[in-house]
């Protein structure tokens, strides 16, 4: 199983501040995910990246997949209380092949 | 609103219980997945189903039995459950002819087992 570790594990910030978070690996992957679980629901999907070097924004969000494709990054401009919520990374060994969960990044966006 | 809808949204049970989860989708994917979320640990994938038809079944405890009677339907059957078996459980849909499988995700059955 391929493993994916994410960082940081907590991230408490004010409403207005700037974060990163990331998530890495050993192994390369084909493609990788990202995905937002607010309280009491369940996870849903922001953004795929495939391609090496990939870089999307979504909003305020900009999100990069590691030119070797073992690691990826979610940036945040100008936090809102909104962004609240557990950031899940989950990577794609191979094309066609189930997906590999990282544990999280639970951001808390203070007004 | 994802399009996967899941019932109950909570759920106590003795050990000595039987009880079964049920998700829908609304999407017309053709997978459907349980997955277990426990605090502290990655979403651990339980079963997928694939055009109705039981393709992964990760190492998952007799005690769960999953039942899929149509591409828009799945069930979770649970009994003599234990304590550690507490956690989220989410169940989720994909097209599985798409190259990267994206999970849509219903929003959970919190169990707890007493």
């Amino acid at each position: 199983t391929q493993l994916l570790e994410q960082s940081p594990q907590f991230l408490s910030i004010q409403e207005g501040e700037n974060l990163t978070v990331y998530c890495n690996s050993s192994s390369v992957f084909s493609s990788l995910q990202w995905y937002r679980q607010e309280p009491g629901e369940g996870p849903v999907l922001l953004v795929t990246v495939v391609t090496g070097g990939e870089v999307k924004k979504l909003k305020r969000l900009t999100f990069q997949f590691g030119d070797a494709r073992k690691d990826s990054s979610l940036h945040i401009t100008a936090a809102q209380p909104g962004d609240t919520g557990l950031y899940l990374c989950a990577g794609q060994p191979h094309s066609g092949s189930r997906l590999t969960f990282g544990e999280g990044t639970q951001l808390t966006v203070n007004p | 609103e994802t399009g996967v809808t899941q019932t109950p949204r909570h759920l106590v049970m003795g050990m000595t219980n039987k009880k079964s989860l049920k998700c829908e989708q609304h999407l017309g994917h053709n997978a459907m997945y349980w997955y277990k979320q426990s605090a502290k640990k990655p979403l651990e994938l339980m079963f997928v189903y694939s055009l109705e038809e039981r393709v992964e079944n990760n190492s998952v405890p007799s005690r769960f039995s999953p039942e899929c009677p149509n591409s828009s339907h799945l069930f979770l059957h649970l009994h003599t459950l234990q304590p550690e078996d507490s956690a989220l459980y989410l169940c989720a849909s994909s097209q599985e002819d798409t190259p990267t499988y994206e999970q849509y995700f219903g929003p959970g059955t919190r169990l707890t087992v007493t």
